[in-house]
């Protein structure tokens, strides 16, 4: 099975601050990664998919990018509707696997 | 509008069985693929099952022989037969429907509690 590892699993950060984080898959999973926000109480919402296209209605502060095994997820300039939890998912291969997620926290 | 309505969760006993279903609207179905996502509480997202147009079926190692997925095209809905139940089947269950390889909507879950 693929694993896919996010980091960091906490992200304490401010309204207004550039963000990345980091997604790596344990093998070659070429273009083949999606990005998911989920709120407490709420199912899970897809940003992004195939690493860099952004899904309809996702504000262009999101950006993903990377191949291969290594992706980030970045958000420009934070906003107080980003404090969520982030996870990365990859769709190379049966099973599909997630990271164990992101954190992002209000300093 | 696409719209996912999950049910059938419940509390069960360990080794007992559950029938999920997924209502799906907005969309055609037939023309698909759709899975099943967990949640464990607390915990992060699990994926569990897809069920492609074609018919065909993929699972995670944990419920292989255990959960079965099926979908009726013609009732638009989605299942998940869930038997030999455990405790670490406990979680709220997601279902979504595929969007190349990814999954771009989602239910609001149906919470299946395992216990005795």
């Amino acid at each position: 099975d693929i694993q896919m590892t996010q980091s960091p699993s906490t992200l304490s950060a401010s309204v207004g601050d550039r963000v990345t984080i980091t997604c790596r898959a344990s093998q070659n999973i070429r273009y083949n990664l999606a990005w998911y926000q989920q709120k407490p109480g709420k199912a899970p919402k897809l940003l992004v998919s195939k690493a860099s296209t952004l899904q309809s209605g996702v504000p262009s502060r999101f950006s993903g990018s990377g191949s291969g095994t290594e992706f980030t997820l970045t958000i420009s300039s934070l906003q107080p509707d980003d404090f969520a939890t982030y996870y990365c998912q990859q769709d190379e291969r049966y099973p599909r696997t997630f990271g164990q997620g992101t954190k992002l926290e209000i300093k | 509008e696409v719209q996912l309505l999950e049910s059938g969760g419940g509390l069960v006993q360990p080794g007992g069985s559950l029938r999920l279903s997924c209502a799906a609207s907005g969309f055609t179905f037939s023309d698909c693929g759709l899975s099943w996502v967990r949640q464990a509480p607390g915990k992060g997202l699990e994926w569990v099952s897809t069920i492609l147009r074609t018919g065909d079926t993929y699972y995670a190692d944990s419920v292989k022989g255990r959960l079965t997925i099926s979908r009726d095209n013609s009732e638009n809905t989605l299942y998940l037969q869930m038997n030999s139940l455990r405790a670490d089947d406990t979680a709220l269950y997601y279902c979504a429907k595929d969007f190349g390889g990814a999954q771009d909507y989602w239910g609001q879950g149906t919470l299946v509690t395992v216990s005795s």
